[in-house]
């Protein structure tokens, strides 16, 4: 099962919003509404942002969005701030395995 | 507080094996899925396994199949990856963990809320 397609870094500066897309196939992202987010700091667990493409769990800031389109899912960040800077992964269920995650996104805030 | 712990990692040659455990607290472990997710030095998160709540289904990556087993112990509150066959490639730190149940109590399989902080595992000679 190939990793999904993460471009490997974005940047932005304090108060811009970014985008980070998140490539796969119709086996996994485009056949399922089954599409996560996770944050992950140096040296932390990861943290889940996203899940079912563009719903937030509980503590989540609403400046972290979600959609997807055909076979590639889509993560925006609005209002950037320091603390977001970080590691970003998305994940999909696939039906050759389980879940398959993607390459990871780091993101640099300026 | 909810809490995942992993032990277990270290130092193994290949061809070795090894056994990684993950304790379960603040919680009701047999109510949930578990996954095992590793990440490599410097590299991305990588799916492993996965366990329903009694043990009686699993799945694994391609990658470990037939060499890794998951397995949990609910009466322990303890969730294990037994690793055998063990390669170069397999070194990470390896992290446990729960699957999300939404605010509506639905059982979200494919996403993980709750991680530990994870054990390291090195395969070298």
């Amino acid at each position: 099962q190939s990793a999904l397609t993460q471009p490997a870094s974005v940047s932005g500066s304090p108060g811009q919003s970014i985008t980070i897309s998140c490539t796969g196939t119709s086996s996994d992202v485009g056949g399922y509404n089954y599409v996560s987010w996770y944050q992950q700091h140096p040296g932390k667990a990861p943290k889940l942002m996203i899940y079912d493409v563009s719903n937030r769990p509980s503590g989540v800031s609403n400046r972290f969005s979600g959609s997807k389109s055909g076979n590639t899912a889509s993560l925006t960040i609005s209002g950037l701030q320091a603390e977001d800077e970080a590691d970003y992964y998305c994940s999909s269920y696939t039906s050759s395995s389980f879940v398959v995650f993607g390459g990871g996104t780091k993101l640099t805030v300026l | 507080e909810v809490q995942l712990v992993e032990s277990g990692g270290g130092l193994v040659q290949p061809g070795g094996s090894l056994r990684l455990s993950c304790a379960a607290s603040g919680f009701t472990f047999s109510s949930y899925w578990m996954h095992w997710v590793r990440q490599a030095p410097g590299k991305g998160l990588v799916w492993v396994s996965r366990i329903n709540s009694d043990g009686s289904s699993t799945s694994y990556a391609d990658s470990v199949k037939g060499r890794f087993t998951i397995s949990r112990d609910n009466a322990k509150n303890t969730l294990y990856l037994q690793m055998n066959s063990l390669r170069a490639e397999d070194t990470a730190v390896y992290y446990c963990a729960r699957v999300l149940v939404d605010s509506y109590g639905r059982i979200q399989y494919y996403y993980m809320d709750v991680w530990g902080k994870g054990t390291t595992v090195t395969v070298s000679s």
